[in-house]
């Protein structure tokens, strides 16, 4: 089946630790994106790339990075620069220049 | 203030009500503009996506879009209890840097059988 698929759905990390989260796409979609959302909060852009080799921060991008190297493949490290890093990450893509895009199941993810 | 306001709720309503769930905002160069369901613990699916101003009907769903009063709206009728979610309104500018998506906070919704 098509879709997104994130790994892991949950996932557990002492502080100071950096954790990455996977996702990955066959749908054959240029574009994709991390959201972070905490309650009350919405989503929030994380970061954003548009082509292979190539990608912006969003809107809180401070104490996470990412990487494009296959155009499937999006995967976001949460580093240990975070402050506040326990919170439901959700990965999307998009088609080409369509306007909306399409999410994963997300990862919870809790630092203690 | 907010690009895109939306009333979180919760918002609790008897099975087969008429439920209205809306989203202001405040940039006027939007012109796409989405619906996400999201189920607890679950990632958004797209439910209703409509361009400009008018009505987009899909079953028991009517999105409704208001330019002149920046104001979306997303009727859903004969509630069921199967359409408790939280309801997210998205959108976005014709010219797009990026497809970024700009959100509402989401709406809780509960329909009690």
């Amino acid at each position: 089946d098509g879709g997104i698929t994130q790994s892991p759905k949950y996932l557990f990390r002492k502080e100071g630790q950096n954790v990455t989260l996977s996702c990955e796409q066959n749908l054959n979609h240029d574009a994709m994106y991390w959201y972070r959302q905490d309650p009350g909060q919405g989503l929030r852009l994380i970061y954003y790339s548009q082509i292979v080799n190539d990608f912006q921060k969003g809107d809180i991008a401070e104490g996470y990075s990412v990487s494009r190297e296959k155009k499937e493949s999006f995967p976001l490290t949460v580093t240990s620069a975070q402050k506040n890093p326990t919170a439901f990450y959700l990965c999307a893509s998009r088609r080409g220049s369509g306007n909306t895009i399409y999410f994963g199941e997300g990862s919870w993810l809790t630092v203690v | 203030q907010k690009e895109v306001e939306q009333d979180p709720g919760p918002l609790s309503v008897p099975e087969g009500a008429i439920v209205s769930l809306n989203c202001t905002y405040s940039n006027s160069a939007f012109q796409y503009f989405m619906w996400y369901r999201q189920y607890s613990r679950k990632g958004p699916e797209l439910l209703m996506y409509t361009y400009s101003s008018g009505n987009k009907e899909d079953g028991r769903f009517t999105a409704q879009v208001d330019k002149s009063s920046k104001y979306i709206s997303l009727f859903i009728r004969d509630s069921q209890p199967s359409d408790s979610a939280t309801y997210l309104c998205a959108m976005t500018p014709v010219r797009n840097q990026g497809g970024k998506l700009i959100f509402g906070q989401g709406t809780e919704l509960s329909v009690k059988p």
